[in-house]
């Protein structure tokens, strides 16, 4: 099973909301990202998550702030977000390096779209 | 600049024909590289992927091969069927020296299937 879920589907919010997005996975790994990916354009990184600890930040600003409570679930709270924020978020998870092979398995993502 | 780019934004080939997908990269440090599939709408599928120790890996239907001389990486694609036309990634690690990589993308190729 190389499955990654993400909730929700869809988002809607506007600019002075909280809200939160969730990804979470079951196979074991250790090592979970978040990337963002506006249309017609690659992913990018946001943040990289080895063992529940934040290893890697992209320079993301602070309005959005990520959380690993345990080693299936990660998830990206979002406050006072701008209109050009609007992407599709995509979760991704796994094994880390040097354990084994460390391809990355995305979820399907929440499309976010700020007013 | 993107350290992985690739040639050619779209590519229209005859159902049935064979696919060649192109990409560059810079950094001659990445050890691994991996293809996604990314079909509207859903999150990017992993296809293949080669460590840079290998110049050729061979898949289900799918062929990916490594030139470190030019710093060039291609994913082949046999007798296309409809359900592979999607957007195609090349990705390498970003080799933080953590635990966990984060990916760099390139810039993504449209493969679109004639009937």
């Amino acid at each position: 099973d190389t499955e990654v879920t993400q909730t929700p589907k869809h988002l809607v919010m506007g600019m002075t909301n909280k809200k939160s997005l969730k990804c979470e996975q079951h196979m074991g790994h250790r090592a979970m990202y978040w990337y963002k990916q506006k249309a017609k354009k690659p992913p990018e990184l946001m943040f990289v998550y080895s063992y529940e600890k934040l290893s890697i930040n992209e320079s993301v600003p602070s309005r959005f702030s990520p959380e690993c409570p345990n080693s299936s679930l990660l998830n990206l709270h979002l406050h006072a977000l701008q209109p050009e924020d609007s992407a599709l978020y995509l979760c991704a998870s796994s094994l880390p390096k040097g354990v084994s092979t460390d391809t990355q398995y995305f979820g399907p993502g929440t499309r976010l779209t700020v007013l | 600049g993107e350290s992985v780019g690739l040639h050619l934004p779209t590519l229209s080939v005859q159902e049935g024909d064979n696919s060649i997908i192109n990409c560059a990269y810079s950094n001659s440090a990445s050890d691994y590289f991996i293809w996604y599939k990314q079909e509207s709408g859903k999150g990017p599928q992993f296809i293949i992927d080669i460590r840079s120790n290998m110049d050729k890996r061979q898949g289900q239907r799918v062929t990916v091969l490594l030139n470190k001389t030019v710093k060039h990486l291609s994913l082949q694609i046999a007798a296309t069927q409809p359900g592979d036309s999607a957007v195609y990634f090349c990705a390498e690690n970003r080799d933080s020296g953590g635990g966990a990589d984060g990916l760099t993308f390139g810039k993504g190729t449209h493969l679109i299937i004639q009937p």
